[in-house]
């Protein structure tokens, strides 16, 4: 089982759709988690930190569900610029106390006009 | 907010060659910094993590003796591909650790380095 699976994507939506990407996380010792945006041939971008309570940045919002080891994102109003690869990102520490970042494969999201 | 910059942007070289990719942090410094590959429609792997004067601690199935790595100092870590093969064609990323006042941590990311070995 890959330790971070999300779905496998693409997305295609028209301008103003609200969109759900998935994840879900085979490591329970995970500590941390994020979203990463990445743009065709760029690096990634931290997008947002999820949080156990839920969190909400403009028109995403991420959920962490600690029990299931699923976390979500949800972009509402979808703009053009929103399309890029979405990249679901868990922070594991080791017993030596260093960390690591896994990351997805991504899900793809191309918003049409 | 915090940046890190590599050098070069994109490399074109024989088989055989070597290719030296270096990885700035800019505005901080790193104590810890990370090497990923990204091959096409996959995602980010790490190959290795580096700590600033040790040696690095290399992933399973990445050859340390392939991929060289030299964290010298606290804001410069290089990355040498040996031998380069067309196997090793990929989009190498390197990334920056930077821990804050109050004990918060985050990690950046370089614009990576697109290697095309012929």
């Amino acid at each position: 089982r890959k330790e971070v699976e999300q779905d496998p994507g693409p997305f295609n939506v028209p301008e103003g759709a609200t969109v759900a990407f998935n994840c879900t996380y085979s490591n329970s010792a995970s500590q941390s988690f994020f979203w990463y945006r990445q743009d065709c041939r760029k690096e990634p971008k931290l997008l947002m930190s999820v949080y156990s309570s839920g969190n909400e940045d403009g028109r995403f919002t991420a959920q962490l569900n600690r029990a299931s080891q699923y976390i979500s994102l949800l972009i509402r109003d979808s703009k053009l610029s929103d399309s890029a690869t979405y990249l679901c990102v868990v922070n594991t520490v080791s017993g030596a106390g260093s960390y690591q970042l896994t990351f997805g494969k991504g899900t793809k999201l191309s918003v049409i006009p | 907010g915090a940046v890190v910059s590599q050098h070069p942007s994109w490399v074109i070289c024989k088989s055989g060659t070597s290719v030296k990719i270096e990885c700035r942090s800019l505005d901080f410094q790193a104590t810890t910094m990370f090497w990923y590959r990204q091959f096409p429609k996959q995602s980010l792997m790490l190959m290795a993590t580096s700590n600033e004067g040790s040696k690095a601690t290399y992933e399973q199935g990445v050859e340390k003796d392939k991929f060289l790595i030299n964290h010298a100092s606290l804001t410069l870590s290089t990355l040498t591909v040996t031998s380069a093969h067309p196997e090793d064609s990929s989009f190498y990323i390197c990334s920056a650790r930077a821990r804050w006042g109050g004990g918060g941590e985050t990690q950046y990311f370089g614009p990576g380095t697109r290697l095309l070995v012929l």
